[in-house]
């Protein structure tokens, strides 16, 4: 079993549509929660981070974290064709970055 | 400014055959990291240098793959007796980090090299 589960979509939304994006995880000892973008053939760029339980919004997303279920959720609000990309959880056993744990990715597509 | 710069961007080797991997972080980032993304995958962890020194070289899939970084910026992933199974993009990412603990800065990632092993 995977230590981040994530599913790999593809997700196909109409703009303007709500999408939430979700992550599992199995290792308690994860404290640290970011969500990355990733566009075709480039890096991923971090969109998102939180630190243990609770929300976190900037501009259209909001980021939760449930430690209690092991569970990790994006929200995008008002969704463009510019959101079309994979988006990727990630997590740390440790205070910063330096060893992330991925999620597989889950492809979104906002058509127009 | 600039961001991390990784050459080549696509590499096709031969089975067997040798390849280097090379990242130029961005500049002022002593803490530079690489990645390996599969198809259909998220990236995995490698290796960590803080500094000249590898920090966490504990994803490292096994001695055929090696990295330095002897000046404490650019780095070059080496690996030797390519596989088939090696094919993946090699990701390299720098942060700023820090001096003496735990690297608390944004990842910030190159586009990738690309390596397909025939």
């Amino acid at each position: 079993q995977k230590e981040v589960e994530q599913d790999p979509g593809p997700l196909s939304v109409p703009e303007g549509a709500i999408v939430s994006l979700n992550c599992t995880y199995s290792n308690s000892a994860f404290q640290y929660f970011m969500w990355y973008r990733q566009y075709s053939r480039k890096g991923p760029e971090l969109l998102m981070y939180t630190y243990s339980s609770g929300n976190k919004e900037d501009g259209r997303f909001t980021a939760q974290v449930d430690k209690s279920s092991k569970y990790i959720s994006l929200f995008i609000r008002d969704s463009q064709p510019s959101d079309s990309a994979t988006y990727l959880c990630a997590m740390n056993r440790t205070p910063g970055f330096q060893k992330l744990v991925f999620g597989t990715g889950t492809r979104l597509l906002v058509s127009p | 400014g600039a961001g991390v710069s990784q050459t080549p961007s696509n590499k096709v080797t031969e089975k067997g055959k040798y390849v280097e991997l090379r990242c130029d972080p961005i500049s002022g980032h002593t803490a530079l990291y690489w990645y390996r993304q599969s198809l259909g995958q998220g990236p995995e962890f490698l290796i960590y240098f803080q500094g000249t020194g590898a920090a966490d070289d504990s994803g490292l899939p096994n001695d055929r793959f090696f990295a330095v970084r002897p000046e404490g910026s650019v780095s070059t992933l080496k690996i030797q007796r390519t596989e088939r199974g090696d094919s993946a993009v090699y990701l390299c990412a720098s942060s700023p980090g820090t001096s003496g603990g735990a690297d608390t800065g944004e990842l910030f990632f190159g586009e990738g090299s690309r390596l397909t092993v025939l």
